[in-house]
């Protein structure tokens, strides 16, 4: 049963471009959350979707980026218009519908560089 | 509000001393804890957790953690450590299926 994927493992793009960062759950697993590590800081929490749904997005930047997790189809987390402040790793977790304590399984991350 | 605190942002210790990371939570309904490792360039590793039962919880790679509910933590614990321990510790915790990471320690492991 393979783990968690994400890709690009890693991303570089120019201020103003558009960031695609992919994440494909664990076979059965059908939450999603996506968490954004900056520089010596720790995991913080942007969205949890679930399929075709956003359950809780409270800690998602209001203005360019958006997630979604289609019903067939791997979770996207997209960055419009990126800056250099957007530059971080970007990891992936999922959970089983009945995943008691709600343990998370994390994917490898994509590091996002913006020049 | 729920919360989860690591006290130390950077542990050093000498190779084959013990080591213990510390973790508060703050919650005011019932929570499940968890303590990741982060390899260098790697994702998170579940090292071990507490759903219930014994408040002591062994993990992988020699490592403990007790749970105290009177003083809110979960502190890891390993009694010898290996340069390969070198790593990022976060301790997590679930309120109500919501997931929260402490800042993370840093553990530096010298020969």
């Amino acid at each position: 049963n393979a783990g968690v994927m994400q890709n690009p493992r890693h991303l570089v793009r120019r201020r103003g471009q558009e960031a695609r960062l992919r994440c494909s759950p664990m076979k059965g697993h059908s939450h999603v959350y996506w968490y954004r590590q900056l520089p010596e800081e720790g995991l913080k929490f942007m969205v949890y979707l679930q399929k075709e749904n956003i359950i809780d997005e409270s800690g998602m930047p209001k203005e360019r980026f958006s997630a979604e997790f289609p019903k067939e189809g791997p979770s996207i987390l997209r960055i419009q218009q990126v800056v250099r402040g957007d530059s971080a790793a970007y990891f992936c977790a999922s959970s089983p519908r009945t995943s008691v304590g709600n343990e998370q399984f994390f994917g490898p991350g994509t590091r996002l560089t913006v020049l | 509000a729920q919360s989860v605190t690591q006290l130390d942002s950077q542990v050093p210790v000498f190779e084959e001393a013990p080591v213990e990371l510390r973790c508060n939570y703050s919650s005011s309904v019932s929570v499940y804890l968890f303590w990741y490792v982060q390899y260098p360039n790697q994702g998170l590793q579940l090292l071990l957790k507490y759903l219930s039962g014994s408040t002591l919880v062994k993990g992988i790679n020699g490592f403990e953690a007790e749970f105290n509910k009177s003083q809110t933590s979960f502190h890891l614990r390993k009694p010898s450590v290996h340069i390969s321990d070198t790593a990022e510790y976060f301790c997590a915790a679930t309120f109500n299926n919501d997931m929260r990471f402490g800042a993370g320690t840093r553990l530096t492991v010298k020969p």
